[in-house]
């Protein structure tokens, strides 16, 4: 069965220290993996997608399939980052996209 | 352009009665989907629509659950018989459909049972 770990509830950095939100998945296929970010009073919305290997925000995350990881990564976190994020997978060639319990991001001044 | 759409914002009804929520997608998004979102959860899918016909229903919990899209636009999710765990926020999201694609999502309806 498709599922997604995301094994901190709440992490809480200073600004300007590097950042680490972790995802697990499982899945023995390919799967697309994506962050989404909801900011305080705002939607869901799309961080970004393994598939176009992109930086966005400062933020990266790169897919390890012996790990079966997606971490999100941010060098130096800024209080505006401050946010819940939530991993999320589908099957290769499915809509099905199965979230995780989400990380909540609190970045400290 | 408009967003996703979800009416009404809130709902409060009785245990046992029936209850429709609405999604508005994005003009020409011919993918819609429903979650349902429990607090302290991520989303848990529960139907995804691919034009008027529903693609993947295997998220929803049971029979009591039941959604429509009958001109591939506007979707209406239906709860019949509600109980107190329907409690949660229901959240639409729409796409272009084509694989890898960004979800847009709507602002959610909170359905409180009571």
């Amino acid at each position: 069965a498709q599922r997604v770990t995301q094994p901190e509830k709440l992490l809480s950095v200073f600004k300007g220290a590097p950042v680490e939100l972790k995802c697990n998945y499982s899945y023995s296929g390919s799967p697309e993996l994506f962050w989404y970010v909801q900011y305080s009073r705002q939607r869901l919305q799309l961080l970004l997608r393994h598939i176009s290997r992109e930086s966005i925000k400062g933020f990266t995350a790169d897919l390890n399939k012996g790990e079966t990881s997606f971490h999100l990564k941010k060098p130096f976190a800024q209080e505006e980052d401050s946010a819940m994020y939530y991993c999320c997978h589908a099957r290769t060639g499915g809509f099905k996209t199965i979230f995780g319990a989400g990380t909540r991001l609190f970045v400290k001044a | 352009g408009a967003g996703v759409s979800q009416t009404p914002s809130n709902k409060v009804t009785e245990k046992g009665k029936y209850v429709e929520l609405r999604c508005d997608p994005i003009s020409g998004h011919t993918a819609l989907y429903w979650y349902r979102q429990s607090l302290g959860q991520g989303p848990e899918f529960l139907i995804y629509f691919q034009g008027t016909g529903a693609a993947d229903d295997s998220g929803l919990p049971n029979d009591r659950f039941f959604a429509v899209r009958p001109e591939g636009s506007v979707s209406t999710l239906k709860i019949q018989r509600t109980e107190r765990g329907d409690s949660a926020v229901y959240l639409c999201a729409s796409s272009l459909g084509v694989l890898g694609t960004e979800a847009f999502f709507g602002q959610g309806t909170r359905l409180t049972v009571v």
